[in-house]
């Protein structure tokens, strides 16, 4: 069976800029929460959608968007990108939401701001 | 507020040899989880092992076992008979019932598996 999956895998953006991150969960997975690891750092949590609702959300300025579809995919969006964006972005999914439910990670979206 | 502290920044371990990476957490919820996750310089982050606060056994994943000490607010994995490929950063992360699935990192540790 799949992992979560994430794309893409790399990408390069210039300051000012918008991207889009996209993330599938595992087949079944209702959860999927986005997290920013930034080079060296721990990761931070940014939003957690269940069932196609915004569970959580981190502290995160507004250009930071997310929304999860009908088929549970995800996606992330930050416009007017800064430098301090360049991270890791993290995508995980469970089955369900909270206490008890393994939480999976996907290989991540390198961001690069330049 | 709930924090997870692992206090290791760095480790080196001979193969072959068993390790245990420390993590302590603070909560004052009670009911929580711990998570180990493993991440390889290629950035995924692999789960490894998970404990509920009312599992009244520790966890065990194969050589992966976490040694929960609930009055000491302690969850430290212990890898038996470590391996090159273990060679990575392990983060703890916790997760509460607060209505969403936010995970609280530790800062990680960085093992070193030396041949």
């Amino acid at each position: 069976d799949a992992g979560v999956t994430q794309s893409p895998t790399h990408l390069i953006k210039t300051r000012g800029q918008q991207v889009t991150l996209r993330c599938s969960p595992i087949s079944g997975h209702k959860s999927v929460s986005w997290y920013q690891q930034v080079l060296g750092q721990g990761l931070q949590f940014i939003f957690q959608y269940y069932e196609k609702e915004e569970r959580g959300r981190g502290n995160f300025p507004d250009r930071f968007s997310a929304r999860q579809f009908p088929n549970y995919s995800s996606e992330l969006n930050v416009n007017a990108l800064l430098l301090g964006d360049s991270a890791l972005y993290l995508c995980a999914s469970s089955l369900d939401s909270g206490v008890g439910n393994t939480i999976y990670f996907g290989e991540g979206s390198w961001l690069t701001v330049v | 507020a709930q924090k997870i502290t692992q206090t290791q920044p760095g480790m080196f371990v001979q193969e072959k040899e068993a390790v245990t990476l420390d993590c302590t957490y603070d909560t004052s919820d009670p009911s929580y989880g711990l998570f180990w996750y493993k991440q390889p310089s290629s950035g995924e982050m692999i789960f490894l092992i998970y404990q509920g606060s009312y599992d009244q056994q520790n966890a065990t994943e194969g050589r992966y076992s976490l040694n929960f000490q609930k009055a000491r607010k302690s969850a430290n994995l212990v890898i038996s008979a470590s391996q090159l490929g273990d060679s990575a950063m392990y983060f703890c992360a916790m997760i509460h019932d607060f209505g969403n699935e936010k995970l609280t990192f530790g800062t990680g540790t960085r093992l070193t598996i030396i041949p």
